[in-house]
């Protein structure tokens, strides 16, 4: 299997633009989750899906960022309008389902945005 | 609110030393995760320990979990400087659904010199 897969792996953007960023997660998991890591909070848990559907988004930071999951292989986190603040590297992982026995969260590549 | 505290944040060993990274969390759990990340890269998975008293060992690292102190070490032997990283923990905090909402210690950074 080739992973999580996420892109873009960077992105640089003006304060104010649209940013959106994807992420495939590995065939076959139930649960997809999205993290933030900066040097002052470490790395935080955003967003997380089951079976596409969200069941936590407390850790979202604020409206302007919103998260979908259309189908079993594909996820979205959108950052509208982005802020100098917004800037991370935002991992995505995923993990089979609990039925399996096993409970290891795999973690995509990160994208590392920088906004200006 | 479970908070997950590792000790030391930072790290400076000599190679063929041994020594002992702790995890602290504050709330029930009998779920956690070692992580490795080197620098500019993702997030490895180490070890996951799932029961009180859980012994898990690859290579030099060795793992435990005592979930009654809430406690879990990350043991290195003989350390060499390929283990050069930053390693984290993590707490399941909702174990009992096994949702698998980590939350993360803040990571210690571990430099291994000759």
């Amino acid at each position: 299997d080739a992973g999580v897969i996420q892109s873009p792996r960077h992105e640089v953007t003006e304060m104010g633009q649209e940013v959106t960023l994807r992420c495939k997660p590995i065939s076959g998991h139930d649960y997809l989750f999205w993290y933030r890591q900066t040097m002052m909070r470490g790395l935080e848990l955003l967003i997380y899906f089951n079976n596409n559907v969200p069941i936590d988004d407390s850790g979202m930071p604020e409206d302007r960022f919103s998260a979908k999951m259309p189908n079993a292989s594909f996820s979205t986190l959108k950052i509208q309008p982005s802020e100098p603040r917004d800037s991370a590297v935002y991992f995505c992982a995923s993990r089979a389902g609990p039925g399996t026995g096993t409970y290891e969260q795999y973690f995509g590549p990160g994208t590392r945005l920088t906004v200006t | 609110e479970l908070k997950v505290e590792q000790n030391p944040l930072f790290l400076s060993m000599q190679e063929g030393k041994n020594y002992t990274i702790y995890c602290n969390y504050s709330t029930t759990s009998d779920r956690l995760y070692w992580y490795r990340q080197d620098p500019g890269k993702s997030l490895e998975s180490l070890f996951v320990l799932l029961s009180n008293g859980a012994v898990k060992q690859e290579g030099r690292l060795m793992a435990s979990l005592d979930t009654k102190a809430r406690l879990s070490t990350l043991h290195i032997t003989a350390a060499v400087h390929d283990l050069s990283a930053t390693y984290f923990c993590a707490v399941d905090m909702n174990y009992g659904g096994s949702q698998g909402n980590l939350i993360f210690g803040k990571g210690t950074k571990l430099s291994v010199k000759p």
